[in-house]
This record gives C-alpha cells, sequence and structure tokens, in this order.
C-alpha cells in the first residue's frame, strides 16, 4: 500500500499561472482533504470531498481556488492566477471512515515567484 | 469555533529524558484527537490517534492521554533519542465536522 500520493512535490510558478495538485488517497479510502500550510502557520482545512461530491469546502478561498474528486482518477486542488501569498505547502489527507484517523500525504510545496 | 493550543512552543531537551507535550483544546465535544509527527519538509506522520470515549493510547516508547472534560492531551515520550526530534502536531476533529483543527504545533529537539 503505497499510502497517500501527492505530486508535484514541489511545484514554482509565475503570478498568474495556474497551478494544479494531484492526490491519489490510500487504496480503499474514498474520503479526500486537502490542508494548507503557511510558512510559520499551523496546518488549515480547506475542503472535503467523496468521489464526484464536494461535502465541506468552507477552508475554501472563496477567488481563484477549486477542487474536485472525479469518479476515476486523483483528486485535484486547482489555483488560478497564484498570487505570492499562495506560496504554501498543500497536503492531502485521507480517510477510510471516522474511526480510523487521517493519512497524510507527504505534500506539494508550491513556490510563486 | 474549536481553537487547539500546544504548550510549549519548542523544547530542547538531552537524550534519554522523559519528557511531555501538551495540548488543549476549547470545545470538548470532540469526536477523536490525533497526534502526528512532522520532519521538516516532510509530510505528517500518524502516531495515535485516541477516540473520545477512551483515555489514553500507546505505541512504543508515546502514551497519548485524553481528558476530554477538561480539553487537554498530553503526549508523553520515554527515553528520548535524537530520532525523535521533530515538530509534533496535535489535532482535534470535532463531532460530525469530519476535518481536523491543528494547534502550531512543539518544535522537539533531543540533543545527542
Amino acid at each position: 500500500n503505497a499510502g497517500v500520493m501527492q505530486n508535484p512535490r514541489h511545484l514554482v510558478r509565475r503570478r498568474g499561472q495556474e497551478a494544479r495538485l494531484r492526490c491519489s488517497p490510500m487504496k480503499g479510502h474514498s474520503h479526500v482533504y486537502w490542508y494548507r500550510q503557511l510558512p510559520e502557520e499551523g496546518l488549515k482545512f480547506m475542503v472535503y470531498l467523496q468521489k464526484e461530491n464536494i461535502i465541506d469546502e468552507s477552508g475554501m478561498p472563496k477567488e481563484r481556488f477549486s477542487a474536485e474528486f472525479p469518479k476515476e482518477g486523483p483528486s485535484i486542488l486547482r489555483i488560478q492566477q497564484v498570487v505570492r501569498g499562495d506560496s504554501a505547502a498543500y497536503f492531502c489527507a485521507s480517510s477510510q471512515d471516522l474511526n480510523y484517523g487521517y493519512t497524510f500525504g507527504s505534500g506539494t510545496r508550491l513556490t510563486v515567484v | 469555533k474549536q481553537e487547539v493550543t500546544q504548550i510549549p512552543a519548542a523544547l530542547s531537551v538531552p537524550e534519554g529524558e522523559n519528557l511531555v507535550l501538551n495540548c488543549s483544546f476549547t470545545d470538548s465535544a470532540i469526536y477523536n484527537l490525533q497526534w502526528f509527527r512532522q520532519d521538516p519538509g516532510k509530510g505528517l506522520t500518524s502516531l495515535l490517534l485516541i477516540q473520545s470515549s477512551q483515555r489514553e493510547q500507546t505505541s512504543g516508547r508515546l502514551n497519548a492521554s485524553l481528558d476530554k472534560s477538561s480539553g487537554r492531551s498530553t503526549l508523553y515520550i520515554a527515553a528520548s533519542q535524537p530520532g525523535d526530534s521533530a515538530t509534533y502536531l496535535c489535532a482535534v476533529e470535532d463531532q460530525g465536522a469530519q476535518k481536523l483543527v491543528f494547534g502550531q504545533g512543539t518544535r522537539l529537539t533531543i540533543n545527542p
């Protein structure tokens, strides 16, 4: 079991470009979560998805950010027109159900130049 | 709104010492509490998960306790080793929320 797989590990984008971050959950896990860790800050919840459904997006910025978890393939976190303040580590987690806790991926470190 | 606080923010101790990391949370209506370890530039590794009905969990040299009524959890590390150096994160999941609220972490350094 390869665990939660995130790619790329590092991503550099110029201001105004789009960033696409991918996450494949652990085998058998149907719940996917995205968290953001800004420099010198704690991890903050962004969005919770199940296959083809956004369950809770209360932590997502209202503009430029979107997430999906299609029927086939990985979950995608998309950031349009990136700005320097988007530079952060973005972590994906998955869970089987409420009783087993969360498993996190290694993260994608986004740098906006 | 749930808030999680971890004290101390940083801790440096010599190898071999037993130590305690503290975590407090403001809303006791939690579903579970999870302790993680984060190495610099790396992801999170789950250490221990305590359900709200449990008082403690143990794994090797680690023991985590939960006092839900007082909003506190402690992570006890026995016989610390340099390899234990990392940031330790406490996170709670509120009932019905299905998302984690994290503390700021305790940066632990074990000196050889």
